[in-house]
């Protein structure tokens, strides 16, 4: 069975700290997809980046860069100069393919608090 | 801006009553996922589709839940008779194969069941 963990329930920062929001997962699968969502107090589901897991290269996109490490089994979210507007809850997730689609496992999530 | 939309934003109801939520996927988009999210569980799969076929529901109560797609612009999840403990944040998300079933997400219909 797939498990996405995300230890860490509750980050707090101070603006303009940067933060890594940790993912770790686990499957059997050798072709499979990693993905992280942001859920802002207003409570939508944003869809932030997507990695397949033939693709080791670490991404950068503005203030937010991703590190995937297939050896840890590990998918790490960085924000570099954080900002108030960043607080949200983040969330993990792996697909698996089954029955012809691609289920999602989400973690439980971080919630990250950024204050002034 | 395509995005996938869903009604109501919000429903309060009582206990035993049935409830209707609606979504309408991003045009194009062949599959579409029902989620709820509680504080207890998290997000959980209820239900998807693809080419609105049902693909998976086995994370929905079946008897009292219901998923369906009368058209490729319609998803609907039913719950009848409602209880309490179905309150809860229900979430529609669509996406395509291609992408890796990349899920966009809907805004939600919060459920309060009294």
């Amino acid at each position: 069975a797939q498990k996405v963990t995300q230890a860490q329930t509750e980050i707090s920062v101070v603006e303009k700290e940067d933060v890594t929001l940790d993912c770790v997962y686990e499957t059997r699968d050798t072709t499979y997809y990693l993905f992280w969502y942001k859920q802002p107090p207003s409570g939508e589901l944003v869809f932030l980046i997507r990695r397949n897991s033939f693709d080791e290269q670490n991404e950068i996109s503005g203030r937010y860069s991703w590190n995937f490490q297939k050896s840890t089994s590990s998918f790490n979210f960085t924000i570099t100069a954080s900002q108030v507007v960043d607080s949200a809850v983040y969330f993990c997730a792996l697909s698996e393919e089954t029955g012809g689609g691609n289920k999602l496992t989400f973690g439980t999530g971080t919630q990250l608090k950024v204050e002034l | 801006d395509a995005r996938v939309t869903q009604t109501p934003r919000h429903k309060v109801t009582e206990m035993g009553q049935e409830v209707t939520m609606r979504c309408q996927p991003i045009l194009g988009h062949n599959t579409v996922f029902w989620y709820r999210q509680t504080m207890m569980q998290g997000l959980e799969l209820l239900a998807y589709f693809r080419n609105r076929a049902p693909l998976d529901d086995s994370g929905m109560p079946k008897d009292r839940f219901s998923a369906e797609m009368p058209d490729a612009t319609l998803a609907t999840l039913k719950i009848q008779p409602s209880e309490p403990r179905d309150s809860a944040v229900y979430f529609c998300a669509s996406g395509l194969p291609s992408s890796g079933d990349t899920q966009y997400f809907g805004p939600g219909t919060r459920l309060t069941v009294l």
